[in-house]
Formats: structure tokens, sequence, C-alpha cells
């Protein structure tokens, strides 16, 4: 129990594009999705932390609207990389749980941006 | 906010070896420590986890203990096998935080050598 499927895994675009990711939980109902950021052999930075139905709450640092989230449902949450730059290539990895119970990691979406 | 210390940042051991990975948190307020496993590019994973209200927990060959008053707990890994490598991140969860975000160490890449 307690999936959380992560898509796409791998994304290659332009400078200037936006790319979307979805974060889903498939067997239990996710109250509340985390967005991590993951640069090489370091740890797990938050970005931001989406309940279903209000705004997600941002990470001092991370700019709201480069980074657009939407917690539509009780299963999924999206990350929206907007006008995408070389620099925001990195790994994302989303988290999701049900209230009283531990965080669950997505396989993550390496992003390269060209 | 929140600080976690992880120590070490490398660990590397002899199969058969224990192998300790500590932490130090900075919240008194503090309440759940979870510890998490991620193998080269893939998510991380529970592998344990322990609440204030305990001392020490024990899974198999893993164990986690925890010292509030001096605020740190640790994970314990006996009799470690070469797919025991891996980064293990240590993570704690403020009692006040109703979303559950976690604050995550550093990392600790845990090399098993055959």
């Amino acid at each position: 129990g307690a999936v959380v499927s992560q898509h796409p895994s791998w994304v290659i675009c332009k400078s200037g594009t936006s790319v979307k990711i979805e974060c889903r939980s498939l067997d239990f109902q996710a109250t509340t999705m985390f967005w991590y950021r993951q640069f090489p052999k370091q740890s797990l930075m938050l970005m931001a932390t989406s309940n279903e139905g209000s705004k997600a709450t941002y990470e001092q640092g991370v700019e709201k609207d480069k980074f657009l989230i939407n917690h539509a449902s009780l299963t999924l949450s999206t990350l929206t990389v907007t006008s995408a730059h070389p620099e925001d290539s990195s790994f994302y990895i989303c988290s999701a749980r049900d209230q009283g119970q531990p965080q669950h990691f997505g396989d993550g979406t390496r992003l390269s941006i060209l | 906010g929140e600080n976690v210390e992880q120590h070490p940042s490398t660990l590397s051991v002899q199969e058969g070896d224990s192998a300790v990975i500590k932490c130090t948190y900075s919240d008194s307020a503090s309440n759940y420590f979870p510890w998490y496993k991620q193998e080269l590019g893939k998510r991380p994973q529970l592998i344990i986890d322990i609440r204030s209200n305990v001392g020490e927990k024990k899974d198999q060959r893993i164990a986690v203990t925890l010292n509030k008053t001096a605020k740190h707990f640790s994970l314990h890994i006996t009799e470690t096998q070469p797919e025991d490598s891996a980064v293990y991140f240590c993570a704690a969860r403020a009692r006040a935080d109703s979303y559950g975000k976690l604050t995550f160490g550093q990392g600790t890449i845990l090399t098993v050598h055959p």
C-alpha cells in the first residue's frame, strides 16, 4: 500500500518551455502533498506544501510564479515549472501523506533544460 | 525553524559489520523522526520511524534510538549487506506542524564492501 506515482520520470526540453509534473497517490487519499528539489549528492529541499483545495505554501526563496502548484483532488497534485531555464534543471520529487500517516515518495522527475 | 544535522556524511563498512548514523535536531517540540533510504536515482523509501513517546524501535536488522533530552536520534544497521549501500536521510517533524512537514538531514552515503 501507500503507492505514489510521479510522471514523467525524465524530461528534456528547450529553454523557455513550461513543464508539468504530476504526482498521484494510487491507493490512498493524500490530504497533503509535498514538492522537493534534490541536487546531485544533496539532501531533499522542500519547495512547497499543498493541501487539497487550497493554495500551496511555499518555502522561503521559492518563487510561486515560477513553480505553480495545483492540488485539485485528494489524489493528484501538479507542479508546473514555467518558462524553464537551464538553472531549473534538477531532480524533482513529490511525496504524499494522509492525515497521521508517514510521507511516501514518488519516483522523481529528472528535468533537463537545454 | 527546525534544523537537522546528520553525521557522518559518508560511511564505509565491511559486510557483516554494524553501521551507525546519528542526527541531532534543534526543535524540542519535534515528535516524529523517520529514516529514509534512497538508492541512486530512485525514490526515498521509509525504512523505520520513531515517535517521541518511544526511546527505541527495532525492525529486524534496523533499529532507531531517540534521546529527547539530548535531542538526537540514531539509526543502527546490524549485519550489513552490500544491498544496504545507499544514501540514508534522517528527518524530524515539529509537533506544531499539522501538515506533517519534514526537515531532512544532509544524508549519509553508506557503502558496504563485500
